[in-house]
C-alpha cells in the first residue's frame, strides 16, 4: 500500500473560483478526515467520514466548503467562491475504526488564492 | 471543547543530546488519547508516539518517550540521542474517542519547531 494520496499537490486559483481536491485513503481504512493547516499553526479539523457517511463537520466550516465520499473510498473537498483566507494546506488522513486510533496523513494540497 | 497548548515555538538541540518538548491540554473528559506527531520539512505528518489516558505507564518508542501527568494535564515528549533526521515540526494532539469508543478527530497544538544541529 502506498499510503494516503492527495491530488493536486499544489493549486493556485483566483479569488471567486471554485476548487476541488481529492484524497485517496489507505484502502482498508473506513474513516477519512480533512484538516486545514495555515502557516505557523497546527492542523484544524474540518470534517470526517466513516465509509460514505459524514459524521461530523466543524462549526468553523463555511457553507462554501463541501465534502463527499460517495462510495466510501476516495473523498473530495470542494471550496466554492474561494477567498484569500482560504489559502492553506489541506490535509487528508485516514484510519481504521479499530483500536489503534492512529491517523495516517497524506502529503496535503497547498492552496494559494490570489 | 478541548484545547492543546505548546508553549515552545522553537527549540534547538545538538546531535546526540536529549531534548524535551512541552504540551499541556485542557479537557473535562476522563477517557482520551494523546499523540505526538512529527512533520518534517515538506513531508507528511507521521505519528511518533501515543498515550492512552487510562494508562498510568508512560509510553516509549525507541528514543522517544513521554511524561504523562494526567492531573496536571501535561504531556511532554523526550527525545534521547537526537539525530539530524529528528529535525521537524512536532505537534501535540488530543483525541476524545467517539461514542462507540472508536477513533475521532484530532485537536492539535500550534507546534514546536525542533532543529537538531551538529
Amino acid at each position: 500500500d502506498t499510503g494516503v494520496s492527495q491530488d493536486p499537490r499544489h493549486k493556485i486559483t483566483k479569488r471567486g473560483q471554485n476548487v476541488t481536491f481529492r484524497c485517496d485513503p489507505i484502502s482498508e481504512h473506513n474513516r477519512l478526515y480533512w484538516y486545514r493547516q495555515t502557516l505557523g499553526q497546527g492542523p484544524e479539523f474540518l470534517t470526517y467520514f466513516q465509509n460514505e457517511a459524514q459524521l461530523e463537520k466543524s462549526r468553523l466550516l463555511s457553507d462554501r466548503f463541501s465534502a463527499e465520499r460517495p462510495k466510501g473510498s476516495f473523498s473530495t473537498l470542494e471550496i466554492q467562491r474561494t477567498e484569500q483566507g482560504d489559502s492553506a494546506m489541506y490535509l487528508c488522513a485516514s484510519s481504521f475504526s479499530g483500536a489503534s486510533y492512529e491517523q495516517y496523513f497524506g502529503p496535503g494540497t497547498r492552496l494559494t488564492v490570489t | 471543547a478541548q484545547t492543546v497548548t505548546q508553549s515552545q515555538p522553537e527549540m534547538s538541540v545538538q546531535e546526540a543530546e536529549t531534548v524535551t518538548l512541552s504540551c499541556t491540554y485542557d479537557t473535562s473528559e476522563n477517557n482520551y488519547y494523546l499523540f505526538w506527531y512529527k512533520q518534517p520539512p515538506s513531508r507528511q505528518m507521521i505519528l511518533v508516539i501515543r498515550q492512552e489516558a487510562y494508562k498510568q505507564q508512560n509510553a516509549t518508542e525507541n528514543r522517544f518517550s513521554v511524561n504523562f501527568q494526567k492531573a496536571a494535564k501535561s504531556f511532554s515528549l523526550k527525545i534521547s540521542d537526537s539525530q539530524l533526521g529528528d529535525t521537524a515540526m512536532y505537534f501535540c494532539a488530543f483525541m476524545k474517542p467517539s461514542l462507540t469508543g472508536t477513533a475521532s478527530k484530532l485537536t492539535f497544538g500550534t507546534g514546536t519547531r525542533l532543529q537538531v544541529t551538529l
